[in-house]
């Protein structure tokens, strides 16, 4: 079974809240860990990327991935309105020479000023 | 222009129509996506091209029927469609077709089918 399970949300916190975004996944074959930010009426972007097991940070943003419980976790530090957006994991396992993504079906997040 | 860009950003359109949807990179890329994306599901991808040759269809039903007829341009012609294909069908593109690749979407088109 394929599927990232991913709570819709909606999810809302006050500005500077710290928030933990987080997908699970059945499949143990997935290497790759992805997430995008989808602002209303725009296309998906990446935001971050990992291989396998651990933490990757950027700027406010921490990913995280357990490879072991597989679960996979976004922290956004010091939110900020502009974070406001639909924010969805993906995994893949890239076997047999395809590199499609699973997507979960995304967490609509609104940080109020 | 730049980026991923897709006309019509919205379209309504009847079972029995015939319509296209059309996607144009400025990118410089090679691999060109269509995804469907559903209210509530996740997103689909539904077809990939690689260099111009179809590399992934995902069991997409033939009233889709893609075509790319360069490295920069990808359409998608839909006809006889139901109503639960209304969706935002996003368009996307990358370097090469790979999980290395960022692949780079457009804004979609929202389609609805009446």
């Amino acid at each position: 079974q394929k599927e990232v399970e991913q709570d819709p949300g909606p999810l809302s916190v006050p500005e500077g809240a710290i928030v933990s975004l987080n997908c699970t996944y059945s499949n143990s074959a997935f290497q790759y860990f992805m997430w995008y930010r989808q602002y209303s009426r725009k296309g998906p972007e990446l935001l971050m990327y990992t291989y396998s097991s651990g933490n990757k940070e950027d700027g406010r943003f921490t990913a995280q991935v357990d490879k072991s419980s597989k679960y996979i976790s976004l922290f956004i530090r010091d939110s900020q309105p502009s974070d406001s957006a639909t924010y969805l994991c993906a995994a893949s396992d890239s076997g047999a020479g395809s590199y499609q993504l699973t997507f979960g079906k995304g967490t609509k997040l609104s940080v109020i000023p | 222009e730049t980026g991923v860009t897709q006309t019509p950003r919205h379209l309504v359109m009847g079972m029995t129509n015939k319509k296209s949807l059309k996607c144009e990179q400025h990118l410089g890329h090679n691999a060109m996506y269509w995804y469907k994306q559903s209210a509530k599901k996740p997103l689909e991808l539904m077809f990939v091209y690689n260099f111009k040759e179809q590399t992934e269809n995902n069991s997409v039903p033939s009233r889709f029927s893609p075509e790319c007829p360069n490295s920069s341009h990808l359409f998608l012609h839909l006809h006889t469609l139901q109503p639960e294909d209304s969706a935002l069908y996003l368009c996307a593109s990358s370097q090469g077709y790979s999980l290395m690749n960022e692949q780079y979407f457009g804004p979609g088109t929202r389609l609805t089918v009446t």
